[in-house]
C-alpha cells in the first residue's frame, strides 16, 4: 500500500533537547511539506521541499530544520530554539507543486516537551 | 494575503440531518479549493476538491461548489451519519506566482453527529 508514514506517533522530550520527527513516503511524490497544528487552529506551514536536496522555509520556520537527501524522506528537527514546540506535526506530500495538486497527509506525530 | 474563513464550531446534528459548513476565502488569482477531514488522532484526508469556478467537488455524499461570485466553497451533505463526526478543514492553494503547492487552511469546524 502506498502512503506516508510518520514515526513515532507520540514523542516526549525535555526542554532544551533537539528532536527529529520522521516522515517517509512511497508514493513517488516530488514535493513534501511539514505543517504544525495547534488546538482549535488550522495548519501552518513550517518547511517544504519541491525536489531532492532543496527546501524552503514556510510561514513558521524559526526553531526548525529539515533535510531532503532522498526523494522518499523529509525529516524535521525541532530544535531547542523553538519556543513553543508542543504541538501535533503533520507531514504531507504531493505529486508536484502547483495549485491543482492535492496533498496527502501522514498520520501525524504528537510532540510534548516539558 | 490569501485567507480562508470557516464557520465556527462545534456543529452538533442528529443523524440523518442536513449539513452545511460555510467556507469563504480571499484570494488573488484563481486558486484551487479543497475540503479535508480529520478523524480524532489522525492526519488529514482529502474529501473533495474543485479547481475552477463553478466546479462541483463530490465524494462520499459530500458536495461543495466553487462560487467565485461569492468567494465561497460551502460543504454540504444531505444526511449525516455518526461516522461523519470529525473536524473539517477548508483550504485553498496559495501559489500566486511562486508555484510552491502551499495550502492555506481555515481553522477547522468540528462536527458531532448524535444517534
Amino acid at each position: 500500500d502506498g502512503g506516508i508514514t510518520q514515526s513515532p506517533k507520540y514523542l516526549f522530550r525535555k526542554e532544551g533537547q533537539n528532536v527529529t520527527l520522521s516522515c517517509e513516503q512511497n508514493l513517488n511524490h516530488d514535493a513534501m511539506y511539514w505543517y504544525r497544528q495547534d488546538p482549535g487552529q488550522g495548519l501552518r506551514l513550517i518547511y517544504y521541499s519541491q525536489i531532492v536536496n532543496d527546501f524552503q522555509k514556510g510561514d513558521i520556520a524559526e526553531g526548525y530544520s529539515v533535510s531532503r537527501e532522498k526523494k522518499e524522506s523529509f525529516p524535521l528537527t525541532v530544535t531547542s530554539a523553538q519556543k513553543n514546540p508542543t504541538a501535533f506535526y503533520l507531514c504531507a506530500s504531493s505529486i508536484a507543486t502547483g495549485k491543482s495538486y492535492e496533498q496527502y497527509f501522514g498520520p501525524g506525530t504528537r510532540l510534548t516537551v516539558t | 494575503g490569501n485567507s480562508v474563513t470557516q464557520m465556527e464550531g462545534p456543529v452538533t446534528l442528529s443523524e440523518e440531518a442536513f449539513l452545511t459548513i460555510n467556507c469563504t476565502y480571499t484570494a488573488t488569482g484563481y486558486p484551487s479549493l479543497f475540503w479535508y477531514v480529520q478523524y480524532p488522532g489522525e492526519g488529514l484526508q482529502l474529501l473533495l476538491k474543485a479547481t475552477k469556478a463553478d466546479d462541483k467537488g463530490s465524494n462520499k455524499g459530500f458536495e461543495a461548489t466553487y462560487r467565485k461570485e461569492t468567494t465561497s466553497f460551502h460543504l454540504e451533505k444531505g444526511s449525516v451519519q455518526v461516522s461523519d463526526s470529525a473536524v473539517y478543514f477548508c483550504a485553498l492553494s496559495d501559489d500566486g506566482s511562486s508555484n510552491t503547492g502551499k495550502l492555506i487552511f481555515g481553522q477547522g469546524t468540528t462536527l458531532q453527529v448524535k444517534p
